[in-house]
């Protein structure tokens, strides 16, 4: 697409639920990335995919937290039995991966996620 | 490891000042150097780089200068517009490091009519 796609835009749930995040980077993007941008923080980074593999989980901050990726394209972010500290703007980026790392990445517009 | 500072904020200034937010790194190798910006509930935009030093990156009036020697990538405008008003996020990328770009915690742009 002509850009990266997230969705929802905005997703409120109950605590304990589980959540789906979607994001449907730029086509022939190879690399993917989520972020985590909570109310007046910065960026804090969640996971990179390189195609459909994911060389750095570290930024996963519990296991309730996961992602994939297919067809190295779109990618999901779960969150199992949600927290209220897991409210926060999920963001995603995409770029065209390493060695091209000059043209910067492009993200999306994010989820916000509200746990009540 | 690598690390972007940014100052901090909320900048406030009035409508036609100058501005500058200072942005200093520590990389392993020759980063990439970027200025994002993020309006009141979007998403993060590309508004300027720069791959290696003394490269000058611009786009709509902003500035900023690969400065290796001081490792800074300060952002200037020599007027801003109310419209300007944003939060703004200096990063890098590492080809000598992690390919996962690092940004510094933005600084919070308002400016007033």
């Amino acid at each position: 697409g002509a850009g990266v796609s997230q969705s929802p835009s905005n997703k409120v749930t109950e605590k304990g639920k589980d959540v789906e995040l979607r994001c449907d980077p730029i086509s022939g993007h190879t690399a993917l990335y989520w972020y985590r941008q909570s109310l007046g923080q910065g960026l804090e980074f969640l996971i990179y995919f390189q195609g459909n593999s994911a060389p750095d989980k570290s930024g996963l901050p519990s296991d309730r937290f996961s992602a994939e990726r297919t067809g190295g394209s779109v990618s999901t972010l779960t969150i199992q039995r949600t927290q209220q500290e897991d409210s926060a703007v999920y963001l995603c980026a995409s770029s065209l991966g390493q060695g091209r790392i000059n043209y910067g990445y492009t993200f999306g517009s994010g989820t916000r996620l509200t746990v009540v | 490891g690598d690390s972007v500072t940014q100052m901090e904020g909320p900048v406030t200034l009035s409508e036609e000042a100058f501005l500058t937010i200072n942005c200093t790194y520590t990389a392993t190798g020759y980063p990439s150097l970027f200025w994002y910006v993020q309006y009141p509930g979007e998403g993060l935009q590309l508004l300027l780089k720069a791959t290696k030093a003394d490269d000058k990156g611009s786009n709509k009036g902003f500035e900023a200068t690969y400065r290796k020697e001081t490792t800074s990538f300060h952002l200037e405008k020599g007027s801003v517009q109310v419209s300007d008003s944003a939060v703004y996020f200096c990063a890098l990328s590492d080809p000598g490091g992690s390919y996962i770009p690092t940004f510094g915690r933005g600084t919070s742009l308002i400016v007033h009519p």
